[in-house]
């Protein structure tokens, strides 16, 4: 069965540090893509970037980078430079065929 | 460009009373998702949709969720009769396809009392 885990329910940082929130995955599937999404207070779900099972470059997209490591089946995804915006809750998800499944997500507070 | 539309932002009802949410998806955005999550978890897939055809619904309690895409552009979710358990926000997103990346309207939250 395809799954996504994310371990850390919640996460602290200082404004200004990185901050990395972890996601495992696990398919048997060859082709599939991984996702991270942004949820703040306001409820809106906002797409922050996408790594490819195939893509052989880590994924950035400004302030957020992906940390992908196929063989451990990993997708961290990893913030530069918090700002205090940042807090929110993340979730990782994975599409796999055209299911998009989504983990249990991580509360980040970012402290000034 | 406008994002996913959903509406009411809030909706309070009683038990076994219905309720329909409305969506309006990114123009040109083919395929249509309606998620469930309930507080403190991720998302959870109801209903898929490719143009007017759903296309994943094995997630949908058809005893009382429906769904309908007509014309392959807006979508209404109803709940017929709503239970206390439905308490939730809804979620609708939308994609060029089901292999590009999803954006979601701001979602409606559901109280059943």
């Amino acid at each position: 069965a395809q799954k996504i885990t994310q371990t850390q329910p919640g996460m602290f940082v200082q404004e200004k540090e990185a901050v990395t929130l972890d996601c495992t995955y696990d398919t048997s599937d060859q082709s599939y893509g991984l996702f991270w999404y942004k949820q703040p207070s306001s409820g809106e779900m906002i797409f922050l970037i996408y790594q490819g099972s195939y893509d052989e470059q880590n994924a950035t997209e400004g302030r957020y980078s992906l940390n992908f490591q196929k063989a451990r089946k990993s997708a961290n995804l990893v913030i530069s430079a918090s700002q205090l915006g940042d807090s929110a809750m993340y979730f990782c998800a994975m599409r796999y065929g055209n299911k998009l499944v989504f983990g249990a997500g991580t509360i980040l507070r970012v402290k000034s | 460009e406008a994002g996913v539309v959903q509406s009411p932002r809030y909706k309070i009802i009683e038990k076994k009373q219905p309720v329909a949410f409305w969506c309006n998806p990114i123009s040109g955005h083919n395929t249509l998702y309606w998620y469930l999550q309930n507080l403190g978890q991720g998302p959870e897939l109801l209903i898929r949709y490719e143009n007017e055809e759903a296309v994943d619904d094995s997630q949908l309690p058809k005893d009382r969720f429906s769904a309908e895409r007509l014309k392959g552009v807006d979508s209404t979710l109803k709940i017929q009769p709503a239970e206390l358990g439905d308490s939730a926000v809804y979620l609708c997103a939308s994609s060029l396809n089901p292999y590009t990346e999803a954006f979601f309207g701001q979602g409606t939250r559901l109280t059943v009392v």
